[in-house]
């Protein structure tokens, strides 16, 4: 079965300190891997995806393939960082877009 | 600017109604999918539609029908409430492929008494 696991609901951090939030999965085939974000009051958002390899507000996603994991890291976290995070891998020949349980992430001052 | 609606912000309804949660895409997208979203548990696919009229059950599709009779509308209905069904839910859509982006609606605030 698909799974896709988040083990903590909440990430407490002091601006500056570095973030991990980790994600591990499951499945099959070769999934393709999401990270959303959803700020305060805002719709959920794409933050960033594995196939274009790129750092979006400073955060990046390194896909382990032994390990199965897509953990997002940030050396320095921002206040406005603060937010929930969603792992979503999306498995090949599905159009499925399942999610993990997410991660709020709260950056202290 | 692409626009995933959804018809309502927040919705009050009692047990044993029929009602319908109604999700219109502007941006010609093939896949449309509804979720619901609960503190804990993230968010669970309901159902997803690859096509017209094509529909697919996702993780919990107890309860809920839904349907598409037009590419950009997409109707989630819960065929008789009841209270375990009070969420936040959440329809999306994305074109065709492996690697495109899921756009969100703002989100409907269920609440069943």
């Amino acid at each position: 079965a698909q799974r896709v696991t988040q083990p903590e609901k909440l990430l407490s951090v002091f601006k500056g300190a570095p973030v991990e939030l980790k994600c591990n999965y499951s499945y099959s085939g070769s999934p393709e891997l999401f990270w959303y974000v959803q700020y305060s009051r805002q719709r959920l958002q794409l933050l960033l995806r594995h196939i274009s390899r790129e750092s979006i507000k400073g955060f990046t996603a390194d896909l382990n393939k032994g390990e199965t994991s897509f953990h997002l890291k940030k050396p320095f976290a921002q206040e406005e960082d603060s937010a929930m995070y969603y792992c979503a891998p999306r498995m090949d020949s599905s159009y499925k877009l399942i999610f993990g349980s997410g991660t709020r992430l709260l950056v202290r001052p | 600017d692409v626009k995933v609606t959804q018809s309502s912000r927040y919705l009050v309804k009692r047990t044993g109604e029929k009602v319908f949660l109604e999700c219109v895409q502007d941006m010609d997208h093939e896949n449309m999918f509804w979720y619901r979203q609960d503190p804990g548990l993230g968010l669970r696919l309901i159902y997803f539609s690859y096509d017209v009229k094509m529909k697919e059950k996702g993780d919990i599709p107890e309860g809920y029908s839904v349907s598409r009779e037009k590419k950009e509308r997409f109707s989630l209905i819960l065929e008789s409430a009841s209270t375990n069904q009070t969420s936040m839910y959440l329809c999306a859509s994305s074109s065709a492929g492996l690697d495109t982006e899921a756009f969100f609606g703002q989100g409907t605030r269920l609440t069943v008494v």
